[in-house]
């Protein structure tokens, strides 16, 4: 079954240092979202994209986040200046249609800011 | 603004029996609602979608109802097996978004054999 693949697993940075992580979406889904999880908190939205733009983005996705789609198989999620509240796990999700569609979710990225 | 409850935070219990979990939402009407299983350090797994205009729906052992008039959804586990420890999401879309969601802060079942 296809899946949601996120690189890398896990990420230290210093903070105050800029992120990038990929994620590679379904080949034949059209939305993409990244969302968030602190440490024992709730699944948070951070932003959808489709056909090579932002469609949504929360209260959370600062000018500090961009994201893009750099050719036709990777998403990515770029934190410009890292903080310590930065530190949570970094979901990746894609799906065929917006709307009432499941998404597909990686197994995310573990960003620890130091 | 739009909240939803999961009011258990754990669930405990015994192999074979139905677990029963509960999703409550407030200050809007949405057009579905998702379930979705999450195990430790992994992302959530879609298990089910109801829309709002059906009661119920069932897949395998799984059961999903949607009450618009009370504002909730009842996820049930029938002969529930140690397997199926995890912790379950609710997830509702963002109003007047396309898709977007917005999660409960989940319900951790433990099935003890």
């Amino acid at each position: 079954e296809p899946e949601v693949t996120q690189t890398p697993s896990h990420q230290v940075t210093q903070m105050g240092q800029e992120v990038i992580l990929r994620c590679v979406p379904i080949s034949n889904h059209l939305y993409f979202y990244w969302y968030r999880q602190i440490l024992g908190q709730k699944v948070e939205f951070l932003v959808s994209f489709y056909n090579n733009e932002i469609s949504e983005k929360s209260e959370i996705f600062d000018d500090q986040f961009s994201v893009e789609r750099p050719d036709g198989s990777n998403f990515t999620l770029k934190i410009r200046s890292t903080k310590l509240e930065d530190s949570a796990m970094y979901f990746c999700a894609s799906s065929m249609t917006a709307g009432n569609q499941p998404q597909h979710f990686g197994d995310g990225t573990r960003l620890s800011i130091l | 603004s739009q909240k939803i409850e999961q009011n258990s935070e754990a669930l405990n219990i015994q192999e074979g029996k139905t677990a029963t979990l509960t999703c409550n939402y407030t200050n809007y009407s949405p057009a579905y609602l998702q379930w979705y299983r999450q195990d430790p350090g992994r992302g959530p797994v879609f298990l089910l979608l109801i829309r709002e205009n059906e009661k119920e729906k069932r897949k395998e052992r799984l059961k999903v109802t949607f009450d618009t008039t009370l504002k909730q959804s009842l996820f049930h586990i029938t002969a529930s097996q140690p397997a199926d420890s995890a912790t379950y999401l609710c997830a509702l879309p963002r109003g007047g978004s396309q898709g977007n969601l917005i999660f409960g802060k989940g319900t951790k079942l433990s099935v003890k054999p």
